[in-house]
């Protein structure tokens, strides 16, 4: 069965770093995409970027590009969401995401992290 | 970026009603659409891809047509379980959502 795992909630002042996780299990984790998607507080889905991790080609939204990092450890099968530098406004829930093959749409979702950033 | 515009974004509805749900992409997006079902604290979940294929799973009640740039989601005959928020999502080319229709009981 495949799955999706991702770290738990975190609650971080503006100015932090962090680094949220998605681990995969039940599939070859350096055969498929891996992306991230952003859900604010209330608000629709926002599709931020993917990662291959057989060899690492990323690909962000415009939207996202600077903003975040993704990257993936394949030896523990586990992608990666950070930030160097959190603002207010990056305060939302974030789901990993894997499609059933090499196409767009994303029939695997992990549970989610909730992100909460406040002074 | 393809812009996604849904409609409506919210819609009342009553338990056997037949809804249909549009789409509109800003240009050609050759049926790579699919159309995602949320429920209130939880991921997102795949109802149907290439715009008419239905998930494995996923109830006969669901269906999808349209091409272009145009794309409709129909629920036949709404169940209680359904009321839910929908969202469209392109794959044509780096990805993009709808802004969501909320689905609400009448």
């Amino acid at each position: 069965e495949v799955q999706l795992v991702q770290s738990g909630a975190e609650v971080k002042k503006p100015g932090e770093s962090l680094k949220i996780s998605c681990k995969g299990s039940g599939y070859s984790f350096t055969s498929y995409w891996i992306g991230w998607v952003r859900q604010m507080p209330g608000k629709g889905l926002e599709w931020m970027g993917i990662i291959y991790p057989g060899d690492s080609d990323t690909r962000y939204s415009p939207s996202f590009q600077g903003q975040v990092t993704i990257s993936a450890d394949k030896s523990i099968s586990t992608a990666y969401l950070q930030w160097s530098s959190l603002k207010a406004s990056d305060t939302a829930m974030y789901y990993c995401v894997r499609p059933a093959d090499l196409t767009g749409y994303y029939i695997y979702w992990g549970q989610g992290t909730l992100v909460t950033v406040s002074s | 970026d393809i812009q996604m515009t849904q409609s409506p974004s919210s819609l009342s509805a009553s338990v056997g009603d037949r809804v249909t749900i549009t789409c509109r992409a800003s240009q050609g997006i050759s049926n790579s659409l699919a159309w995602y079902q949320q429920k209130p604290g939880k991921a997102p979940k795949l109802l149907l891809y290439a715009a008419s294929r239905l998930e494995s799973g996923v109830p006969s009640r669901f269906s999808g047509s349209g091409s272009g740039t145009d794309y409709t989601l129909t629920i036949s005959s709404l169940q209680p379980e359904d009321f839910a928020t929908y969202y469209c999502q392109q794959y044509y080319s780096t990805p993009t959502f709808g802004q969501g229709t909320r689905l609400e009981i009448k």
